[in-house]
């Protein structure tokens, strides 16, 4: 799979929009972008994922730049319950049984200031 | 409901012992997964399933052996237990494993695994 990169670390005050960057620029064009986050001793969770198009869902948007070697997910109003550390991940339609597992990096641990 | 559930939450043993954990999901999934996350928090796959059958294994000891017994459970048994091995271990599922590219995968609460 193609490599993403995230700062390590952002912060952000609670009820204001946080965007989360993911730099990927040897993506490929049969690479889905895929955003997870695991909350403080927690199983990690599904956020959101695109292909071309930005996406919304309840939880957050996705922003992909136009030639995708960039996304940006944006939590529209932070909460305290969004502190947690977020993974870009990129995951390759055509890779067969490369693409059933999901490769986690560091991520961007986001904390939430009151 | 819970959705993948995992046990024991906690495991603590001594080494050289041989230990299971295990995971079960009620979601109709067929693909179920084991990762481990060291103490330096990176998650890393160890084994898939699909159906009961083992799609991928990546470089573990073979001191780790998965077994599913049906679709909705993937359980993992650890053989003479090593100080490397305390981590917390995760189970996951997915469904529809064509295009897993695309489908989400649900996680378990983890299992922390501690050998003394």
């Amino acid at each position: 799979d193609a490599k993403t990169t995230q700062p390590n670390s952002m912060e952000s005050n609670e009820e204001e929009p946080v965007h989360l960057p993911c730099n990927h620029s040897t993506i490929s064009g049969t690479d889905y972008i895929h955003w997870y986050r695991q909350l403080p001793s927690q199983g990690p969770e599904y956020v959101i994922h695109g292909l071309t198009s930005n996406v919304n869902n309840r939880m957050a948007s996705l922003a992909i730049a136009e030639d995708r070697k960039s996304s940006t997910l944006i939590l529209h109003r932070a909460t305290l319950r969004d502190a947690a550390v977020y993974y870009c991940i990129l995951r390759d339609a055509y890779s067969g049984a490369g693409s059933y597992q999901l490769t986690f990096g560091k991520g961007t641990k986001l904390s939430v200031i009151p | 409901d819970t959705a993948v559930s995992q046990t024991p939450k906690y495991l603590v043993t001594q080494m050289g012992n041989d230990k299971s954990i295990k995971c079960e999901q009620n979601l109709g999934h067929d693909t179920m997964y084991w990762y481990k996350q060291d103490s330096k928090k990176f998650l890393k796959i160890m084994f898939s399933y699909n159906n009961k059958e083992l799609i991928i294994n990546e470089t573990v000891p073979n001191r780790f052996s998965p077994k599913s017994p049906d679709k909705a459970h993937l359980n993992l048994h650890i053989n003479s237990l090593e100080l490397g091995d305390s981590a917390v271990y995760f189970c996951a599922s997915s469904q529809g494993l064509a295009a897993s590219y695309y489908n989400e995968q649900f996680f378990g609460p983890g299992t922390r695994l501690t050998v003394l």
